[in-house]
């Protein structure tokens, strides 16, 4: 099985704060992306990736940048979380470098920004 | 992304098959059908995809009509875990957010014992 996982599920941090979210995927997918969801807003791309070091900017990006040092974890930065950022963080991975929508989810972190 | 639509709630009885459907009338010719589902504080989790053939795994069977513009999806032997939202997809290959998932509002599937 596909394992995706997530350093936090619950994290408090205060406005200011530099905030760090890893993930790591066991499967040596390419492709690896981050997502934000919202009540009522659904799921948004923040940034995603396709190989390491490359990085794609996704809907929303503002506020946020990446990582990506080797193939299997991409994390993505906060670098002054706003409480705004208050948020449930979604991480996924795929397969291929083709177009392919097979993305497989971390448990996610919930982030409250105070 | 194509539009779809899928009722917004359905119950099912535990044991018993749980058929979600979605309508998707402006698919296009190569676009495929993806079904994911979320649990409640969980992340997503993708379940099944086709594009014009029948589709069955581990977990699920996907049906697309002949003329494409809708899907079910057949949960053949639902239990309480099964309890979720279920999301029809039809991503849009032609625009530049390549390989992004929109999720619309989906089908919460309660599974009643």
């Amino acid at each position: 099985d596909v394992k995706v996982t997530q350093s936090s599920r619950y994290l408090v941090k205060r406005t200011g704060e530099k905030v760090f979210l890893e993930c790591v995927q066991d499967m040596d997918h390419e492709n690896m992306f981050w997502y934000r969801q919202d009540p009522g807003l659904g799921l948004r791309l923040i940034y995603f990736s396709y190989d390491v070091k490359m990085k794609e900017k996704g809907d929303i990006p503002e506020g946020y940048s990446v990582s990506r040092e080797k193939k299997e974890r991409f994390s993505l930065i906060l670098e002054s979380a706003s409480t705004n950022q208050t948020s449930m963080y979604l991480c996924a991975s795929s397969f291929g470098t083709g177009l392919t929508y097979e993305q497989y989810f971390g448990p996610g972190t919930r982030l409250t920004v105070t | 992304d194509a539009k779809t639509t899928q009722p917004t709630s359905m119950d099912c009885a535990e044991g018993r098959a749980a058929n979600l459907p979605c309508n998707h009338s402006t698919i296009s010719g190569n676009e495929y059908v993806y079904w994911y589902r979320q649990i409640h504080s969980q992340g997503p989790q993708y379940i099944i995809h086709g594009l014009k053939n029948n589709e069955t795994n581990e977990m699920a069977s996907l049906i697309i009509t002949e003329d494409r513009k809708s899907s079910t999806l057949i949960l053949p032997h639902a239990t309480l875990r099964d309890t979720a939202v279920y999301y029809c997809i039809v991503p849009d290959y032609h625009t530049g957010s390549a390989r992004q998932l929109t999720f619309g509002s989906g089908t919460q599937l309660t599974v009643l014992p």
